[in-house]
C-alpha cells in the first residue's frame, strides 16, 4: 500500500511564526505536491515537486515555501505564519507523469490553526 | 480557464438509498477523470479513474460514467450505507500536465 504521512495531524502556532510541515512517502514516488482546502473553495495547489531539488509555483505559492532535498520527503514552509493560513494542509505524492493512470496518493492532512 | 463543477454542493439520503452526484468539466485536452472519497478530517482516497475510451467504472457500490464528449461524468452509490456519509471529490487531470483539477466536493450525508 501507498503511504504518504505528514508530520502532525494537528497543528496550533502563533502569527509570525516559522511553520514547517513535513511529508514523507514510501512509494518512490518522483512528484509531491502540497496543497491547502478551504470550506467553499476545495484542494488549491501550493507547490509541487517532480524531482529532487525540483519545484514548481502551484495556484497560491505566496506566503509559502518548500524544500524537497530528498525523495521521498517534501516540506512546505510557511515563513511567517498569518491567521489567512488557518487551514487544512494536504501533501499528495504521484509516479513520473506520462502515464494516463497516474493517480495522486494523499496524506491525512494537517489541521493548522494561525492565532 | 479549466474548471470542475460539481453537483449538489450537499445531499443528505436515508440508509439504503440510491444516489448519483454529478460532475462536469471544461478541462482541455483530458487525460483522465477519478472521483474521490474524503471522510472529514482525512485525505482523499481514491475510488475510480477513467479515461477517454471508458465510459463507466465500478468499485463495489460505487459506479462512475463517463461521456468524454459532453464532458460530463456521474457517480453513482447504490444501497447507500452511514459509512458513505463524506465529501466526494470530483478531479480532472489535462493530458501532458503534473496538475488536476479539482471540483469543489459534494457533500454526502447519510442518515438511518
Amino acid at each position: 500500500d501507498v503511504k504518504v504521512t505528514q508530520s502532525s495531524r494537528y497543528l496550533v502556532k502563533r502569527t509570525g511564526e516559522k511553520v514547517f510541515l513535513e511529508c514523507v512517502q514510501d512509494m518512490d514516488h518522483e512528484n509531491m505536491f502540497w496543497y491547502r482546502q478551504d470550506p467553499g473553495l476545495g484542494l488549491r495547489l501550493i507547490y509541487f515537486s517532480y524531482d529532487v531539488k525540483m519545484k514548481e509555483k502551484g495556484d497560491i505559492p505566496e506566503g509559502y515555501s518548500v524544500s524537497r532535498e530528498k525523495k521521498e520527503r517534501f516540506s512546505l514552509i510557511l515563513e511567517s505564519a498569518s491567521t489567512n493560513q488557518t487551514s487544512m494542509y494536504l501533501c499528495a505524492s504521484s509516479p513520473h507523469g506520462g502515464l494516463a493512470r497516474d493517480e495522486q496518493f494523499f496524506g491525512p492532512g494537517t489541521r493548522l490553526t494561525v492565532l | 480557464k479549466n474548471q470542475v463543477e460539481q453537483s449538489p454542493q450537499s445531499l443528505i439520503i436515508l440508509e439504503g438509498k440510491n444516489c448519483t452526484l454529478q460532475c462536469n468539466y471544461t478541462v482541455s485536452p483530458f487525460s483522465n477523470l477519478r472521483w474521490y472519497k474524503q471522510d472529514t478530517g482525512r485525505g482523499p482516497v481514491s475510488l475510480t479513474i477513467m479515461t477517454f475510451s471508458e465510459n463507466t467504472k465500478s468499485n463495489g457500490r460505487y459506479t462512475a460514467t463517463l461521456d468524454a464528449d459532453t464532458k460530463q461524468s456521474s457517480l453513482h452509490i447504490t444501497a447507500s450505507q452511514l459509512s458513505d456519509s463524506a465529501s466526494y471529490i470530483c478531479v480532472v487531470k489535462g493530458a501532458g500536465s503534473y496538475q488536476l483539477t479539482f471540483g469543489k466536493g459534494t457533500k454526502l450525508s447519510v442518515i438511518p
